[in-house]
């Protein structure tokens, strides 16, 4: 399996707080993609990161790629209770095959 | 409203029953993906298209077809269902490819074989 994995498995903060998580993944890519799921429903797209990007900002969120060490982290700052999510990073190599992570479960306590 | 409908979304059946779950979008992607999920292994690609009549696995196919024989539709077949496909399952697309654009998901279709 190509699959990457994501630690921590489990991220625990009081609202407020910052929260990041991180991901590592195996092959080459042409992008890195964090996507967050609400309990068992749909993911949703957050942030894309091209392979020749370092980092890229959208609101609260920052994220971060060193395709040296193949892995990518994901910042949210001032955490919401609203947050309380699943996130997963998802690496695209070639022929357009989707590896996602095993996600981090957040939850950000009020 | 763009969006991705998956029916069902809940399915209970027994080994060996064949079903299909279907997948619609209404954004004209070319994009279009099956993935499932079990507990501690995040999701998994199974298949997916990129354009009518193109498929290629994803990296768990076995037990599983698929057909886009429309841009909107892509059905995932389960020609003899087995215990170990029960899991959450979701279909996703995206505009052109998955490796510069956002996958849009559907709501999910959780299936039990017994």
């Amino acid at each position: 399996s190509q699959q990457g994995e994501e630690d921590p498995q489990a991220l625990s903060i009081q609202e407020g707080e910052n929260a990041t998580m991180n991901c590592s993944y195996k092959t080459s890519i042409n992008n890195l993609q964090w996507y967050r799921q609400n309990s068992g429903r749909g993911l949703v797209h957050l942030i894309l990161i091209r392979s020749n990007e370092r980092e890229k900002h959208s609101g609260r969120l920052r994220v971060t790629l060193d395709t040296s060490k193949k892995s990518s982290s994901l910042l949210i700052t001032a955490s919401r209770a609203a947050d309380t999510a699943s996130y997963f990073c998802a690496t695209t190599g070639g022929y357009q095959k989707v590896t996602f992570g095993t996600g981090t479960k957040l939850q950000v306590i009020p | 409203e763009a969006q991705v409908t998956q029916n069902p979304r809940y399915l209970i059946t027994v080994t060996g029953k064949k079903l299909t779950v279907t997948c619609s979008q209404n954004m004209n992607h070319e994009y279009m993906s099956w993935y499932r999920q079990d507990p501690g292994l995040g999701l998994r690609q199974i298949y997916y298209s990129m354009n009518v009549e193109v498929t290629d696995k994803g990296d768990v196919p076995e037990g599983y077809k698929v057909s886009r024989k429309e841009k909107r539709n892509f059905p995932l077949i389960l020609e003899s269902p087995s215990p170990n496909q029960t899991s959450l399952y979701f279909c996703a697309s995206a505009y052109g490819g998955a490796s510069n654009q956002p996958q849009h998901f559907g709501d999910g279709t959780r299936l039990s074989i017994l």
